[in-house]
């Protein structure tokens, strides 16, 4: 099955500061790709979704790169701010009918300090 | 906007005791999921379903039933509670067709003792 790797597993930088999240996966049948944030006791919501049609996507104050031929989805947050310290987990699934399994990876707690 | 929700949100429970979590979902979505979050391991699929009736194993079922009654229910059911299924579990809930993200819910966490 599918499996994915995410990386780093801790990251700590000064707001204002670039961070950057990086995933890479292994079944090359993979298509939709996506990015939880969740904070500290909270549920997991969505941050972006991404198709395979679809190389870079920009929200707010984040932007999120596909490149298929390596298997690498990262997560770049452009100009962290201490809103922004949560834990970060990378979603991979394949287009099947009927189901959508997602693969997630193990995520990256992110602190941003003030 | 998606509403998921799971009771309890919290639970202490005993080793060998049964315990069951449930989700309730009102997005009105055929896809239902239960997870198991643990540090170090992200989150792990356990069981889902397709829609009401349906129940089928993810990657890591053993130790764990579930029940889709409804399109709008889904149960998660510990028979015989370990300490190592201690964890938080979040349910979800999803569309059938591919391209569309999952819902979840707030959690529960689950401590056995």
């Amino acid at each position: 099955g599918e499996q994915v790797e995410q990386r780093p597993p801790h990251l700590s930088v000064r707001e204002g500061d670039s961070a950057v999240i990086t995933c890479t996966y292994t079944d090359p049948n993979s298509y939709y790709f996506f990015w939880y944030k969740q904070e500290p006791g909270a549920s997991l919501q969505l941050l972006m979704k991404v198709f395979s049609s679809t190389e870079i996507n920009e929200g707010q104050g984040f932007t999120v790169l596909l490149n298929k031929k390596d298997k690498r989805l990262s997560l770049n947050l452009t100009a962290a701010h201490p809103g922004d310290s949560a834990a970060y987990f990378c979603a991979v699934s394949a287009e099947n009918t009927g189901y959508q399994n997602f693969y997630f990876g193990k995520g990256t707690s992110l602190t941003v300090i003030p | 906007e998606a509403a998921v929700t799971q009771s309890p949100r919290n639970k202490v429970a005993v080793t060998g005791g049964k315990v069951t979590l449930s989700c309730n979902q009102t997005n009105n979505h055929n896809n239902m999921y239960w997870y198991r979050q643990d540090t170090g391991h992200g989150l792990r699929l356990i069981h889902y379903s397709y829609g009401a009736g349906s129940t089928e194993k993810g990657d890591i079922p053993d130790g764990y039933k579930a029940s889709r009654p409804s399109q709008e229910n889904f149960s998660l059911i510990l028979e015989l509670a370990t300490p190592s299924q201690t964890s938080v579990y979040f349910c979800a809930s999803g569309e059938r067709l591919g391209g569309r993200e999952q819902y979840f819910g707030p959690g529960t966490r689950l401590t056995v003792l």
